[in-house]
């Protein structure tokens, strides 16, 4: 068990740019969800996923955001046209998805600057 | 709606001091309900939950917490502060009956740790 990884922990990208951020969760994990955590504030719900399909997406911020997990692996967020206001701490988590005590492991954050 | 209210933007307490950290949730039911640190340039990591049964819940690093329904709370303790303890905490709540739904977490509050 190697935890929930993303790549890459920091990214800095110029205003309209568009950036993709990538989320292995933990191997026998099914459910995986996005997260945004900005400054002074605790995350925030974007989406998540039961395997490959995509439960909830209402919560994601506008038509710039969606999120991908084609095989059920791993995941990936990505922001078009890119605005300072994208600028935030984007968090994944997974759970085994099963019963209803399961926890919800984090990874460390992709760190977005938009300049 | 759900929310969860942390009052204390910022907590210092000397090192060997007890420490409590206020959580007060709103939710139509029993929510599930958590404690979360993060510390810098860390993902988060889950000190506690509670799902049922006893209101005094034990957790990691040796934290407990205790629901109070009548009060909505969901109070973090610890008798004696530890210089590493220094972090971010978050309340959060899930969905009743499911540990799996999307967590909606509070602003947090940071500890400080004085000598």
């Amino acid at each position: 068990d190697t935890g929930v990884s993303q790549n890459p922990r920091h990214k800095i990208t110029k205003r309209g740019q568009n950036v993709t951020f990538r989320c292995d969760p933990i191997s026998e994990h099914n459910r995986l969800y996005w997260y945004r955590q900005t400054l002074g504030q605790g995350p925030e719900f974007l989406t998540y996923f039961q395997n490959e399909a995509q439960l909830e997406k209402s919560r994601l911020l506008s038509d710039r955001f969606s999120a991908e997990r084609p095989k059920g692996s791993f995941s990936t967020l990505e922001i078009q046209r890119t605005e300072q206001g994208d600028s935030a701490m984007y968090l994944c988590a997974s759970s085994l998805g099963v019963g209803d005590t399961s926890e919800q492991y984090f990874g460390p954050g992709t760190r977005l600057t938009v300049t | 709606a759900q929310s969860v209210t942390q009052p204390d933007i910022h907590i210092t307490v000397s090192e060997g001091a007890s420490l409590e950290l206020r959580c007060n949730y709103s939710y139509g039911a029993t929510p599930y309900l958590f404690w979360y640190v993060q510390s810098p340039g860390q993902g988060l990591q889950l000190l506690l939950k509670y799902f049922s049964g006893d209101t005094l819940v034990q957790g990691i690093k040796g934290f407990e917490a205790e629901f109070k329904r009548s009060q909505s709370s969901f109070n973090l303790r610890k008798p004696s502060v530890h210089w590493s303890d220094a972090a971010e905490y978050f309340c959060a709540v899930g969905a009743p009956f499911s540990g799996n739904t999307p967590l909606v977490f509070g602003k947090g509050t940071r500890l400080s740790v004085i000598a």
